[in-house]
């Protein structure tokens, strides 16, 4: 069966400091991956997602990226963070066109 | 900018009772989703309906969407309090991007 891992769980970084959110994915070959910010009692922002290797879309400009170094390996940064970049991220695979499953979040705060 | 607007944003209901929220799109799409998001954690997919179908159902879950009106709603059949839950809806474009709404929160009490 198929498992979607992220980590750290919780992170708390000063402004300025720099970021990195792991995503890995178990069970699935070539998956499309995607990176989520969700602020509180909002709904979720599309920030990233790949349908391959290298192969990264932007959907909001920003101080984050996002890179695919592996097929099931999925990885958000940020080389200096904002107190706007505090949030839940999430991190989801798909076959695309149907539905697709989450991870359990990275909640980060910025201070 | 959001695709789909849930409606209402809060729902407070007693264990046993249906609740039912509506989504609102815009543009045209390929599908809508119905997703649950229990605090803190990850979103959980429901249900699936595809633009050419009218009524979908799965357990006590009942969809149904109205394309001509851009609109789609979810009913719980006889809640219980383990529904108590963020519940959001989302449509896709041609690339299986999703467009999330800002959801409704339902607490079912006992």
């Amino acid at each position: 069966s198929q498992t979607i891992h992220q980590w750290p769980a919780t992170l708390v970084q000063p402004v300025g400091s720099p970021l990195s959110l792991e995503c890995t994915v178990e069970g699935t070959s070539n998956p499309n991956l995607y990176w989520y910010r969700q602020a509180a009692g909002r709904g979720l922002q599309l920030l990233f997602y790949s349908v391959g290797i290298g192969q990264i879309s932007s959907e909001v400009p920003q101080n984050l990226s996002a890179s695919r170094p592996q097929d099931r390996q999925f990885i958000l940064s940020s080389k200096k963070l904002l107190l706007s970049d505090s949030g839940f991220y999430l991190c989801a695979w798909s076959v695309q066109g149907f539905e697709q499953f989450f991870g359990p979040g990275t909640r980060l705060t910025v201070l | 900018s959001q695709q789909g607007e849930e409606d209402p944003q809060a729902l407070s209901i007693q264990e046993g009772e249906n609740a039912t929220m509506n989504c609102s799109y815009k543009t045209s799409i390929n599908n809508l989703q119905w997703y649950r998001q229990n605090s803190g954690r990850g979103l959980v997919h429901l249900i699936l309906i595809r633009s050419n179908e009218r009524e979908k159902h799965s357990g006590r879950l009942r969809v149904t969407l109205d394309t001509s009106k851009k609109s789609s709603s979810l009913l719980i059949t006889a809640s219980r309090a383990a529904d108590t839950a963020s519940y959001f809806c989302a449509t896709d474009d041609s690339w299986g991007k999703l467009q999330f709404g800002a959801g409704t929160q339902v607490v079912v009490t006992p």
